[in-house]
């Protein structure tokens, strides 16, 4: 089984629509991130979090909103969805309880188209 | 603004050869430093971390550190097609954050 999942893979959407993703990991990491990519611009930082109580912006969170419900589960949520948040988006995970690296991994991603 | 530098390629090597990749960054208390190889709609997958300056080597890869020169790279000896994919360097700073560069897209020709 994958160490890192997320829910649903891929889904298209209409503009307005509220949409949430979803994200599980059994790696025991305490720290989880959602990025997105689109072509050209590399990954972007959306949410992250260091532990359960702790939820930080990256650099492109407006639009989104992210909850922590467990260590193991991190959601990313779009509360009005619209056509320029068409892209993949990852989740990520480390573990920096044991200091550096802090290596992250990544889920498989999900494809979401807005219309 | 923390940066992370790639040549977007793409970058053309023969199969058999080696296929060299350069990433420079901004941020001169960066701590670690990252290659991933990510296949067209698929997630990164890490292939090599380093931390120290120098080279080190795992299988067909090198990673290359210069932190003077602010400088990384991966060398892939005996490319093979299935080599073909972009690759994405990541460099962690000194707090907490990790920044990817757009990433270099690499083609093995048979």
């Amino acid at each position: 089984d994958a160490d890192v999942t997320q829910t649903p893979r891929n889904r298209i959407t209409k503009t307005g629509k509220r949409i949430m993703l979803e994200c599980s990991q059994t790696k025991g990491h305490d720290r989880m991130y959602w990025y997105r990519q689109d072509p050209g611009l590399g990954l972007r930082l959306i949410y992250y979090s260091f532990d359960v109580k702790d939820i930080n912006k990256g650099e492109i969170s407006d639009g989104y909103s992210v909850s922590r419900q467990a260590q193991a589960k991190f959601s990313l949520s779009l509360e009005s969805a619209i056509p320029n948040q068409t892209a993949l988006y990852f989740c990520a995970t480390s573990d920096f309880r044991g200091g550096y690296p802090d290596t992250q991994y990544f889920g498989p991603g999900t494809r979401l188209t807005v219309l | 603004q923390k940066e992370v530098e790639q040549n977007s390629g793409p970058l053309s090597v023969p199969e058999g050869a080696i296929a060299s990749l350069n990433c420079t960054y901004s941020d001169r208390v960066s701590q670690s430093f990252f290659w991933y190889r990510q296949y067209s709609g698929k997630s990164p997958e890490l292939i090599m971390s380093i931390y120290s300056n120098g080279d080190k080597e795992d299988g067909r890869f090198t990673a290359q550190l210069n932190k003077a020169s602010q400088y990384v790279s991966l060398l892939i000896r005996d490319s093979q097609p299935s080599d073909s994919a972009t690759y994405l360097c990541a460099v962690r700073d000194g707090g907490f954050k990790t920044i990817f560069g757009a990433g270099t897209r690499l083609f093995v020709k048979a």
